[in-house]
């Protein structure tokens, strides 16, 4: 299995903030990588695909860069409603793991 | 407005089975896949496996393979995820998503159904 390792675990920050997650995969994903915002009680929303796509309808704030066993999500200024939990997932290889989660508080 | 409408919330004992149910309009099951996703109390995203309604293929978690099964039925456009031999380390929100086919060819999940709470317990 490919194991999908986020960091940090935890953010603090402020509104206005630029904040960058990583994501590190145990063997090569190529670009196979998206990223996942989910608040409190509610589902996941799709932010990324294909580690850089921009889903329609995300805020062109969040970016997201890498290939290969590296990846970054980047929130170019923050806003109230980013605070919330951020998951990497690979498509790659079966089972599509998520990574552990990165927790943004205020 | 596409949406995934998925069964209510379930209340099961140690061994027993669950069936959760997610309905999708047609346009979904005739161009994309349906996943299935859990997430226990406080924890993280687990990938169950998916379905390829209109080929009628799956794929599973191989931590799951000896007790999950996923089907569709295309005549009513829902998607099932059935879980046996149930535990209490089974409590979690089971989440249902639509699941598309990218070019490269990625999978990446942009339509979530809003959850169904699973609780084993005796």
């Amino acid at each position: 299995d490919i194991q999908m390792t986020q960091s940090p675990s935890s953010l603090s920050a402020v509104v206005g903030d630029r904040v960058t997650i990583t994501c590190r995969a145990s063997q090569p994903v190529s670009t196979y990588l998206s990223w996942y915002q989910q608040r409190p009680g509610r589902a996941p929303n799709l932010l990324i695909f294909s580690a850089s796509k921009l889903q329609s309808g995300v805020p062109s704030r969040f970016s997201g860069r890498g290939s290969g066993t590296e990846f970054t999500l980047t929130i170019a200024s923050l806003q109230p409603e980013d605070f919330a939990t951020y998951y990497c997932q690979q498509s790659f290889g079966l089972p599509h793991n998520f990574g552990q989660g990165t927790k943004l508080e205020i | 407005q596409v949406q995934l409408v998925q069964s209510g919330a379930e209340v099961k004992k140690p061994g027993s089975s669950v069936k959760v149910s997610c309905k999708a309009s047609g346009a979904t099951f005739n161009n994309h896949a349906i996943s299935w996703v859990r997430q226990a109390p406080g924890q993280g995203l687990e990938w169950m496996g998916r379905i390829i309604p209109l080929l009628n293929t799956t794929k599973y978690a191989q931590n799951l393979q000896d007790r999950v099964t996923i089907t569709a039925d295309k005549s009513t456009t829902t998607a099932y995820m059935e879980l046996s031999s149930l535990k209490s380390d089974d409590t979690a929100v089971y989440y249902c998503a639509r699941t598309v086919r990218g070019v490269l060819p990625d999978y990446y999940m942009d339509v979530w159904g809003e959850g169904t709470t699973v609780t084993v317990s005796s």
